[in-house]
């Protein structure tokens, strides 16, 4: 199976901040990455599919980038509203869509 | 629009199975898979396998291999998540999302599942 590693696990910014996330796989997925934001209580939401095209609706401020096997989510300038937990997600191998194991965005 | 809504929360004994529906709208119910997601307490996200819904076909991820079944009805546009042999540690919140192959871009509101004696 595909492993998915995240970092940092915890992050903490401030409003305005430029924040980047890093998501490697242990073999290279192409571009066959997504992103998602879920929020305490709530479902995960997708942010990012194809490692770099912007779900519809989501703000401008979130990009993705990479391929192969190291990725990252940007956002541009921290909203009070992006304060969640991210994960990344494989859509390589049909036989395995893992999860990277998540990152916290905290107020710092 | 779409919409995905799951059955509600069950508690199960240890050793029984559970079987969690999850009724989608708003779209053409075969031209999409569903997977299947799981969250522990206070853990990260865990993908439990896929269903096609055109036809049927499964993946399922290992650890949970011969444990789950995943079906749909497309009659009524649902599709099922069945888990037996029930542990403590399956006590998680259950998630089904429309899947459309580079991502899971509709999500049900989730529902709990509850393991103890």
């Amino acid at each position: 199976d595909i492993q998915m590693t995240q970092s940092p696990s915890t992050l903490s910014a401030s409003v305005g901040d430029r924040v980047t996330i890093t998501c490697r796989a242990s073999q290279s997925i192409s571009s066959w990455l997504a992103w998602y934001q879920q929020k305490p209580g709530k479902a995960p939401k997708l942010l990012i599919y194809k490692a770099s095209s912007l779900e519809s609706g989501v703000p401008s401020r979130f990009s993705g980038s990479g391929s192969g096997t190291e990725f990252t989510l940007t956002i541009s300038s921290l909203q009070p509203d992006d304060f969640a937990t991210y994960y990344c997600q494989q859509y390589n191998s049909y036989s395995s869509f893992t999860f990277g194991g998540g990152t916290k965005v905290e107020i710092k | 629009q779409v919409q995905l809504v799951q059955s509600g929360a069950e508690v199960k004994k240890p050793g029984a199975s559970v079987k969690v529906s999850c009724k989608a709208s708003g779209y053409t119910f075969t031209s999409y898979g569903i997977s299947w997601v799981r969250q522990a307490p206070g853990q990260g996200l865990e993908w439990m396998g896929w269903i096609s819904a055109y036809n049927g076909n499964t993946n399922y991820a290992q650890k949970l291999q011969g444990r789950v079944t995943m079906t749909t009805d497309t009659s009524t546009s649902t599709a099922y998540m069945e888990l037996r042999s029930l542990r403590s540690d399956d006590t998680a919140v259950y998630y089904c999302a429309r899947c459309f192959g580079y991502g899971s871009d509709y999500w049900g509101q989730g529902t709990l599942v509850t393991v103890s004696s």
